[in-house]
């Protein structure tokens, strides 16, 4: 299976703290994919880095990524209370009948953050 | 920019009952997706619509799953006849293309449960 596997599953920080996730995968991907879901906003669309990228940012946000170990790990620096979430990564790899684009999430972290 | 529509959110049905969901995607996305999330994993795609046509169907139970996109923009899913096992949040999400680096956009979701 592709599928993600995030690690730690629940995490509770105070306001301002950074926050760090870990995920997982089990075969050769394209690109990973964070998502974040909460109740107000859905799932949404956090950050993308490629296969061949070992580092990305983007706002507080920032990604590595290892494919020697196939794993890799998402900061939330300066948390806030409206970061209260529920934190998806998601491998990409092309599907059976060869359609892109194919997401295969992992169970996603609970993070709440305290004010 | 208007966001990824459904309807209805809620649905509750007794076993063995039909339902159908109904989803428009953004404007201008050629790409659709329909999603199951169970409570406490996370999302697993069903089956991934490029204009009209099927890219990806290879997780949809079609014994009892089915769904259309026949002019290339809205959606439906339906199931029939339904499972208890079927109680989830169903998604449907649209890209611009196909292409393995592009975000997907969720909308709100279905919740559906079945007793």
């Amino acid at each position: 299976s592709q599928q993600g596997e995030e690690d730690p599953q629940a995490l509770s920080i105070q306001e301002g703290e950074n926050a760090t996730m870990n995920c997982s995968y089990k075969t050769s991907i394209n690109n990973l994919q964070w998502y974040r879901q909460n109740s107000g906003r859905g799932l949404v669309h956090l950050i993308l880095i490629r296969s061949n990228e070992r580092e990305k940012h983007s706002g507080r946000l920032r990604v590595t990524l290892d494919t020697s170990k196939k794993s890799s790990s998402l900061l939330i620096t300066a948390s806030r209370a409206a970061d209260t979430a529920s934190y998806f990564c998601a491998t990409v790899f092309s599907g059976p009948s060869g359609g892109n684009n194919r997401l295969a999430f992992g169970k996603g972290n609970q993070v709440v953050v305290i004010p | 920019e208007a966001g990824v529509a459904q309807s209805p959110r809620y649905k509750i049905i007794e076993k063995r009952q039909s339902v159908a969901f109904w989803c428009n995607p953004i404007s201008g996305h050629a790409t659709l997706y329909w999603y199951q999330q169970i409570l406490g994993q996370g999302p697993k795609l069903l089956i991934q619509f490029q204009n009209n046509g099927v890219v990806d169907d290879s997780q949809l139970p079609k014994d009892r799953f089915s769904a259309e996109r026949l002019k290339g923009v809205d959606s439906t899913l339906k199931i029939q006849p339904a499972k208890l096992e079927d109680s989830a949040v169903y998604l449907c999400a649209s890209s611009l293309l196909s292409g393995p680096y592009r975000a997907q956009y969720f909308g709100p979701g279905t919740r559906l449960t079945v007793l």
